[in-house]
């Protein structure tokens, strides 16, 4: 099975700090996201990686950056958290096979971040 | 227009009933189709794909229509373990195009 894990299920932060959300997928999959799903709203695409040091903004980069140094672990990054980042943040990783990218994307448990 | 649009629900459905969902997408050139599901306070987990030609997995029906740009999920004999929230899911080319509806919210009573 493919197991997609974060690093916390709850965090709380406050405004101005740095906040780090690491995530980590054991099933060798070259493709990793990250969305945030806000009530009414959906998931919303932040940043995607098809390739470790490669990352392509989705339709919501503003405010966060990622960083994949190793094929398994794709990092969030909130330079500066602010409250209208309070959300619960998903990673998924998804695999490609034969140059096709697979449409199944795997979730890890979420983190719920507050920031106050 | 929202590129996937779903009605949120809830729907509310006795046990052992049917129960069906539709999501419309806006784009024409979208390629692939999928409903997920999610338990509250969980992750989406893939629940199937849709098909050009529908397909059926047990007591879930999925369809796909084009030319009125909508897919559609049918639940058959509704089970209290049914109740979670299911999302579409376009692709409209690259991962970078996939894109997720809201969700629609279902909840089985017995």
């Amino acid at each position: 099975d493919v197991k997609v894990t974060q690093s916390s299920r709850y965090l709380v932060k406050r405004t101005g700090e740095k906040v780090f959300l690491e995530c980590v997928q054991d099933m060798d999959h070259e493709n990793m996201f990250w969305y945030r799903q806000d009530p009414g709203l959906g998931l919303r695409l932040i940043y995607f990686s098809y390739d470790v040091k490669m990352k392509e903004k989705g339709d919501i980069p503003e405010g966060y950056s990622v960083s994949r140094e190793k094929k398994e672990r794709f990092s969030l990054i909130l330079e500066s958290a602010s409250t209208n980042q309070t959300s619960m943040y998903l990673c998924a990783s998804s695999l490609t096979t034969q140059g096709t990218v697979s449409d199944t994307q795997y979730f890890g448990p979420g983190t719920r971040l507050t920031v106050l | 227009r929202k590129e996937v649009e779903q009605d949120p629900g809830p729907f509310n459905v006795p046990e052992g009933a049917t129960v069906a969902f539709n999501c419309t997408y806006s784009n024409s050139a979208s390629q692939s189709f999928f409903w997920y599901r999610q338990d509250c306070r969980k992750e989406p987990k893939l629940l199937m794909s849709v098909y050009s030609s529908g397909n059926e997995d047990g007591r879930f029906t999925a369809q796909l229509n084009r030319a009125s740009q909508y897919i559609s999920l049918l639940i058959r004999d509704s089970k209290l373990s049914d109740s979670a929230t299911y999302l579409c899911v376009v692709n409209s080319g690259g991962y970078q195009k996939v894109t997720f509806g809201t969700g629609t919210k279902l909840q089985v009573i017995p």
